[in-house]
Parts: C-alpha cells; structure tokens; sequence
C-alpha cells in the first residue's frame, strides 16, 4: 500500500511472480485513476487508467482494479520482469479536470532475479 | 517521451536570481503542466496551461510564474529563486486533460 511519509514503502518481488501494488485514494468523488511508473532518472510514464464507473480494467501484462466503497486501487503486473523494477504512482482526479489531479508519493518495486 | 524537452536538464543558481525553465513539445498537445517533485511529497502542481495564453495555478504556485506564447512552449520562471525551490521540476503534456505525459525533468538547485 501507500503512506503518507519520507520513506517510500517498498515491495520487493522475485522475478516471473505476480506483483500487487496497493493504492488508497482519498476523495470519493475521484472520478479517474491513473498509474504512472517512473524509473529513476526519469519522468513518470503512464501506464493505466480507469474511470469510476469501472471496477476492473486490463492492460498487456497489467490490470488495475477499483474498489470505490474502500476507496482502495491496485496494480497488477503479471510475470515481473527486471524492467519493471520502478516507483508507481497511482493518481486520483477529481472532477474538474488533470489539474485537480493528486498524486501519492509511490511504492518502489523491487524485482530480485 | 512523447515529444516533450526540458531544458536545461540541470541548472545550479544562487539565491535570489530569476531561473526559466523551458518545456517544448511537438504533438501539439493543448494541456501543459509544470510539477515540482520532493521526496514525501510526490508531484505536486505548480501551474497549468489550457491554451496559448492561458494559464491558471496549481497548488505550490506562489514564487512562480509561467507563460505560454505558442502551443509548443511553456516557460516556468522562479522570480528570485530560494533554496525552498530545489527540486526536481517536470513538465507533462495531456491532449484531453486525462493522462499526462512527463518529460524528463529539470533538477534544480539553489544555493
């Protein structure tokens, strides 16, 4: 999961298992997710989005899921290969537009080979 | 990285003195956004741009200014830089106010 503090929580995953990256969102009327993986060095890069009236939406060896009663958000990555060893973000937006976009401050992914 | 340029990658400046950090891109994207990035803290919005000459605040916008004179450029101006704005600074693009793309950022150091 995600908390609010200096030090990034980190999950550290071996090579070709399955990796769950938690999400809590704060505003209930968030309607848009995304999630952004930055290597280091590098500016975030978007990978998946999903809308509030989803609860489930996949990618190629990703899938995010949505849970609005929890307020809660997940990234899954199948078969965690080294490349995906990054921080990710995820993103809530309120409506109003990409600028009522709040960001958590990450989880680091390990990936052991 | 989607078309987007920042520049310069690195810049070091005393206290004090005006930096302009300058984002180019060239998918003709409307939405421009500049972040500043701290550890703990995430990306946080300094100031946004929904059109040539249109502008608005983000939520760490004071000490800052921008301008957008032609869709492919938005500058970020620190007035007289304070060591409070060292920092990693990203500008992203975003064709429909959804997903952003990010350049590859800016570290700034005031001293």
């Amino acid at each position: 999961g995600e908390s609010v503090g200096l030090h990034l929580p980190t999950l550290s995953v071996q090579e070709g298992d399955n990796s769950i990256i938690n999400c809590a969102y704060s505003n209930s009327a968030s309607d848009y997710f995304i999630w952004y993986k930055q290597e280091s060095g590098k500016g975030p890069q978007f990978i998946i989005d999903i809308r509030s009236n989803m609860d489930k939406r996949q990618g190629q060896r990703v899938t995010v899921l949505l849970n609005k009663t929890v307020k809660h958000l997940s990234l899954q990555i199948a078969a965690t290969q080294p490349g995906d060893s990054a921080v990710y973000f995820c993103a809530e937006n309120r409506p109003g537009g990409y600028q009522k976009v709040t960001f958590g401050i990450g989880t680091k992914l390990q990936v052991i080979p | 990285d989607a078309g987007i340029t920042q520049s310069p990658r690195h810049k070091v400046t005393e206290t004090g003195t005006p930096v302009t950090l300058r984002c180019h891109q060239t998918e003709n994207h409307r939405y421009m956004y500049w972040y500043r990035q701290d550890p703990g803290h995430g990306l946080r919005l300094i100031h946004y741009s929904y059109g040539v000459k249109d502008t608005d605040k983000g939520e760490v916008s004071d000490g800052y200014s921008v301008s957008r004179s032609k869709t492919e450029d938005f500058l970020l101006t620190l007035e007289s830089a304070t060591s409070s704005q060292t920092s990693v600074y990203f500008c992203a693009i975003s064709p429909a106010n959804t997903e952003a793309f990010f350049g590859q950022g800016t570290r700034l150091t005031v001293v």
